[in-house]
């Protein structure tokens, strides 16, 4: 059984650009949620995905999208970057409403310049 | 929505002694909390959880205390390690069928030789 796994781990963008980062969810889990969590703080909850559908939205805007695939692997698309996009994306994993089993990967650094 | 805190930012303690994390949440109606531990790097890797029908948890070295009446609980390690040393969140879900984790700040623990 493996893990959440993200790709890539680091990564570093100029303000103006598209990013597209990558979650595998893991084995048996059918919902991804992504997370941004900037330097010194707490992550925060940007969307979530099941079933290929959007199945929630923090406060985060339009230019934050994402997708998940039918293997229910999952993309969180980045548009206009902005400078405070740096962060921390983070991605978990979970069965359906089973909040227990939530899992997370180890994380996508961004940095934009 | 919910809003959860951090009573102290960061947290030293001697290698051997307990150490006590606090938190506080905003949302009565909250029903499931969870600690987890973050090391640099690294994504957040879960400790323990407790559901609001509950007061006290134990797991291996921690204990996690639940006060519904002043909306706070607590992480309790027991003979705190070296490898212990990490960021700790707690989070919660407003209930089964919440798909957001809302995270508090973190506390930062340093464990001295």
């Amino acid at each position: 059984e493996t893990g959440v796994t993200q790709s890539p781990t680091h990564l570093i963008k100029t303000r103006g650009q598209q990013v597209t980062l990558r979650c595998s969810s893991q084995s048996g889990h059918n919902t991804v949620s992504w997370y941004q969590q900037a330097l010194g703080q707490g992550p925060q909850f940007i969307f979530q995905y099941y079933r290929e559908e959007e199945n929630g939205r923090g406060n985060f805007p339009p230019r934050f999208s994402g997708l998940q695939f039918p293997n229910y692997s999952s993309e969180l698309n980045v548009n206009a970057l902005e400078l405070d996009d740096s962060a921390l994306y983070l991605c978990a994993s979970s069965f359906g409403g089973e909040i227990s089993g939530y899992t997370f990967g180890s994380g996508t650094r961004l940095t934009v310049v | 929505g919910e809003s959860v805190g951090l009573h102290l930012p960061t947290l030293s303690v001697q290698e051997g002694d307990n150490s006590i994390i606090n938190c506080a949440y905003s949302n009565s109606a909250s029903d499931y909390f969870i600690w987890y531990k973050q090391e640099s790097g690294k994504g957040p890797q879960f400790i323990i959880d407790i559901r609001s029908n509950m007061d006290k948890r134990q797991g291996q070295r921690v204990t996690v205390l639940l006060n519904k009446t002043v909306k706070h609980l607590s992480l309790q390690i027991a003979a705190t390690q070296p490898g212990d040393s990490a960021v700790y969140f707690c989070a919660a879900f407003r209930d089964s069928n919440d798909y957001k984790l809302s995270f508090g700040a973190g506390t930062t623990v340093t464990v001295r030789a």
